[in-house]
């Protein structure tokens, strides 16, 4: 079972290009989310989905946007690289639960990251 | 804005010692969930605790969860060096799905 896949794994971006991470998950999952982790500074929410075509922003959703045009996709692209988002961003996939409350008490599965350098 | 946070920061400690690690919050969460993160690799969740007062058991882990549902802590027995790693908390948050992720505690195991 492959469960959530990140590609790539490592990145050198120069400031003002572009790019897209990519993330599939084969479980059939409704949630899907994408994180960055900063040193010391745990987990942020950029984006999340609900389910295809239904995308909204989290906690830190400037200079990102993503898509999702199918259930097992949801990737994630920069479109002006800037030193600031030099970070280490994950994906990750819930199940949906009976009702909100149940949704956000469901496990997240994570991929293993996207290592990403701005200079 | 719903906040957690987790202490110790980093924690190194002899194989065979006891550890406790700490979660807490001034909001109320549905539920709290404890994941821990080996490097290179994204968090793995280890327990997910919904009532206030609970306690689960993983082995030699211990999950407790406070009674009004803005705390939880994480007991270790007898660390071993496997239990390496970055212990993060997450509150599935009560008015909605969306989950707040705490810094985390790095614990590292000398064996």
């Amino acid at each position: 079972n492959a469960g959530v896949t990140q590609t790539p794994k490592f990145r050198i971006l120069k400031i003002g290009q572009s790019m897209t991470l990519q993330c599939a998950q084969d479980m059939n999952h409704n949630y899907m989310y994408w994180y960055r982790q900063d040193p010391g500074m745990g987990l942020k929410l950029i984006y999340y989905s609900v389910g295809a075509g239904i995308t909204d922003k989290g906690e830190v959703p400037n200079g990102y946007n993503v898509s999702r045009s199918t259930t097992e996709d949801f990737p994630l692209r920069l479109e002006l690289a800037a030193p600031s988002q030099t970070s280490v961003y994950f994906c990750a996939s819930s199940r949906k639960g009976q009702d909100r409350v149940l949704s956000g008490n469901q496990p997240q599965h994570f991929g293993d990251g996207t290592r990403l350098s701005i200079l | 804005t719903q906040l957690l946070e987790q202490s110790p920061q980093f924690l190194s400690i002899q194989e065979g010692e006891n550890l406790t690690v700490y979660c807490n919050s001034s909001s109320v969460f549905s539920s709290l969930q404890w994941y821990r993160q080996e490097p290179g690799e994204g968090p793995v969740l280890l327990v997910t605790v919904v009532t206030g007062g609970e306690v689960k058991k993983l082995k030699r882990l211990t999950f407790q969860f406070g009674d009004a549902r803005k705390d939880s802590s994480l007991h270790i027995t007898a660390a071993q060096p496997g239990d390496t790693g970055l212990y993060l908390c997450a509150g599935g948050n009560t008015g909605g799905f969306k989950t707040i992720f705490g810094a985390g505690t790095r614990l590292f195991v000398k064996a």
